[in-house]
């Protein structure tokens, strides 16, 4: 059983640049969760799913970022128009609903830099 | 006001020595998860531990303990006999009502645990 992974590892972009992330959740996982982490900080709620329903979105997502998970498994994290703000850590997370305690296991993250 | 506080931004503990890592929550709900996640330096989020609000037993998973204290609303993370690969980053993090809105999780802002040899 692999865990969840993401791509890419690091990404560092120019200012004004479009950016896309993956995340691969574990196989048999159908909710799946986006969470942004900047240096020193807790990470923070982004967006959820529940397959391919993108059902909660927190007001940190501007309208410059768009999540999908068009068929259930995957998902991309796209962020346009980057800013020198959007430098985090972006981290995936996957959950099954039929677990009781619904753990959520990560991903290793996508580190972005934006300059 | 924080729904997750941890107190110790960083700490120090002897290789061999248990250590306590301190969390408080605040919510309202009746129904809730904790959980403990450790970060190592190379980033990924790695899940250590949970207890239920309605959990009437101490959660335990081989060298983690939690001390939850409901009344208090606290839920500090015990590392027993610690060991060199213990030093990184530990987050508290709380899920509320379990509805479609409220599956995300919620952390604290961290402490960094050194292990000295």
């Amino acid at each position: 059983d692999t865990g969840v992974s993401q791509n890419p590892r690091h990404k560092i972009t120019k200012r004004g640049q479009n950016v896309t992330f993956r995340c691969d959740p574990i196989s048999e996982h159908n909710r799946l969760y986006w969470y942004r982490q900047t240096l020193g900080q807790g990470p923070e709620f982004l967006t959820y799913f529940q397959n391919e329903a993108q059902l909660e979105k927190s007001r940190l997502l501007s309208d410059r970022f768009s999540a999908e998970r068009p068929k259930g498994s995957f998902s991309t994290l796209e962020i346009q128009r980057t800013e020198q703000g959007d430098s985090a850590m972006y981290l995936c997370a996957s959950s099954s609903a039929w677990e009781s305690q619904e753990t959520q296991y990560f991903g290793p993250g996508t580190r972005l830099l934006v300059l | 006001a924080q729904k997750i506080t941890q107190t110790q931004p960083g700490m120090f503990v002897q290789e061999k020595e248990a250590v306590t890592l301190d969390c408080t929550y605040d919510t309202s709900d009746q129904s809730y998860g904790l959980f403990w996640y450790k970060q190592p330096s190379s980033g990924e989020m790695i899940f250590l531990i949970y207890q239920g609000s309605y959990d009437e037993q101490n959660a335990t998973e081989g060298r983690y303990s939690l001390n939850f204290q409901k009344a208090r609303k606290s839920a500090n993370l015990v590392i027993s006999a610690s060991q060199l690969g213990d030093s990184a980053m530990y987050f508290c993090a709380m899920r509320e009502a379990y509805n479609n809105a409220g599956n995300m999780l919620t952390f604290g802002g961290g402490t960094r645990l050194m292990v000295k040899p």
